[in-house]
């Protein structure tokens, strides 16, 4: 297994440009999940998905839209770029419902440069 | 609000000295417990949940509801230690983790 997959790993943007960071999985995990990473405000989660078709809003969704069609893809658009937005954006995804087995397994990271 | 805090940005240690990574929570109910570790320039892994009682990489973790924390301990710090550390609490059902902001630990030769 590939596990949790992110593209592109660096990107540098202008402000105002848009652009989608892919997030993909090969462990049939229903949740997925986008977090930002920053100097010390560590991990806030943006936007979330429990299954296919359906997702939420996390701790700071403003800026970015998300979708999620297959169980496999969740991607991450920037609508247009602000430089408050360069920041190191992490994938996770797990097994959904209740229970304290499901740990999440996180990509690589894209670490994104708006100027 | 639940909230989760980690008091100390930073946390340097001899090797061979004992680390304590204090995580403080805010929940009224029975959350769920991880800490995540991240190396230098790698991804976040799973150190340890509270729910498997494990030890791992010399890490305990115990869950102290009457003080709403879940302190990271390790009796004797290698220099390979040396990382970020998230404590994270899922607080029920198909909530997503919350995740404090990080100690970094650098465990000195």
């Amino acid at each position: 297994n590939a596990g949790v997959t992110q593209t592109p790993k660096f990107q540098v943007l202008k402000t105002g440009q848009s652009m989608t960071l892919q997030c993909a999985q090969d462990m049939n995990h229903e949740y997925m999940s986008w977090y930002r990473q920053d100097p010390g405000m560590g991990l806030r989660l943006i936007h979330y998905s429990v299954g296919a078709g359906i997702t939420d809003q996390g701790e700071v969704p403003n800026g970015y839209n998300v979708s999620r069609s297959t169980t496999e893809d969740f991607p991450l658009r920037l609508l247009s770029a602000a430089p408050s937005q360069t920041s190191v954006y992490f994938c996770a995804s797990s097994y959904s419902g209740r229970g304290a087995f499901y740990e999440q397994y996180f990509g690589p990271g894209t670490r994104l440069t708006v100027t | 609000a639940q909230r989760v805090t980690q008091p100390e940005k930073l946390l340097s240690v001899f090797k061979g000295a004992p680390v304590e990574l204090k995580c403080n929570y805010s929940y009224s109910g029975s959350p769920e417990l991880f800490w995540y570790v991240q190396y230098s320039r790698q991804r976040l892994q799973l150190l340890l949940r509270h729910i498997s009682r494990e030890s791992i990489k010399g890490f305990t973790a115990d869950l102290n509801k009457g003080e709403t924390s879940f302190h990271l301990k390790k009796p004797f710090a290698q220099e390979e230690d040396s990382a970020m550390y998230y404590c994270a609490l899922k607080f029920s059902g198909n909530t997503p983790l919350v995740f404090g902001k990080g100690t970094r630990l650098s465990v000195i030769a």
